[in-house]
């Protein structure tokens, strides 16, 4: 089974609609977080979490929000999504004692 | 703030040495990582430097001069398989501690028979 997975793994939406992507980890790290990726770019952080009662904003959080529901779970909501949040969402973990960020196969979103 | 500058995409052949570049501006961090992603797939961890210098793995190998401001992957001995984007990731000193990355654009990998 997988560390890190991603549900859904792939959601086409249309424009307002609220959307939930959700992070499950069994690595048992503190550590938390959600990037985006755009084509040729490469991944810019949205929102990290460092223990349930920890969250923090990432460098593209506006139109996103997070929920730390459990050490193992983190969960990314677009509460109106606008085609221009068209991109491939990772969740990635790490733990307190090393910088090694372990990855999610991603969840590839379309808002139409 | 930071910035990571590496070539957008690099050809090579099957067998030879590749060297994918990476030069950063930023105010202080706390090492250098690679990470690889293959089309489709998920980026994985394949190298950290913290130290100035030399690490290897296996047929993977990365540096670090800090007074030049520069890093680069080293892949020996390519497979096909190692056709994929390469990305060079800082960990920026921050209040938060040394956990967030700030990732380049990423390097596309070709190698070809």
């Amino acid at each position: 089974d997988a560390d890190v997975t991603q549900t859904p793994r792939n959601r086409i939406t249309k424009t307002g609609k609220r959307i939930m992507l959700e992070c499950s980890q069994t690595k048992g790290h503190d550590r938390m977080y959600w990037y985006r990726q755009d084509p040729g770019l490469g991944l810019q952080l949205i929102y990290y979490s460092f223990d349930v009662k920890d969250i923090n904003k990432g460098e593209i959080s506006d139109g996103y929000s997070v929920s730390r529901q459990a050490q193992a779970k983190f969960s990314l909501s677009l509460e109106s999504a606008i085609p221009n949040q068209t991109a491939l969402y990772f969740c990635a973990t790490s733990d307190r004692l090393q910088d090694t960020q372990y990855f999610g196969p991603g969840t590839r979103l379309t808002v139409l | 703030g930071q910035s990571l500058e590496q070539p957008s995409e690099v050809t090579a052949v099957e067998g030879a040495i590749v060297q994918i570049n990476c030069t950063y501006q930023t105010s202080g961090f706390y090492g250098l990582s690679w990470y690889q992603q293959h089309d489709g797939g998920a980026p994985t961890f394949l190298s950290y430097n913290a130290l100035d210098g030399l690490e290897e793995t296996g047929r993977f190998s990365s540096f670090l001069s800090r007074s030049d401001s520069y890093g680069y992957l080293l892949l020996q001995e390519l497979q096909m398989k190692d056709s994929a984007s390469y990305f060079c990731a800082v960990n920026p000193y921050s209040g938060a501690g040394s956990y967030q990355l700030t990732f380049g654009k990423g390097t596309k990998l070709s190698v070809i028979p």
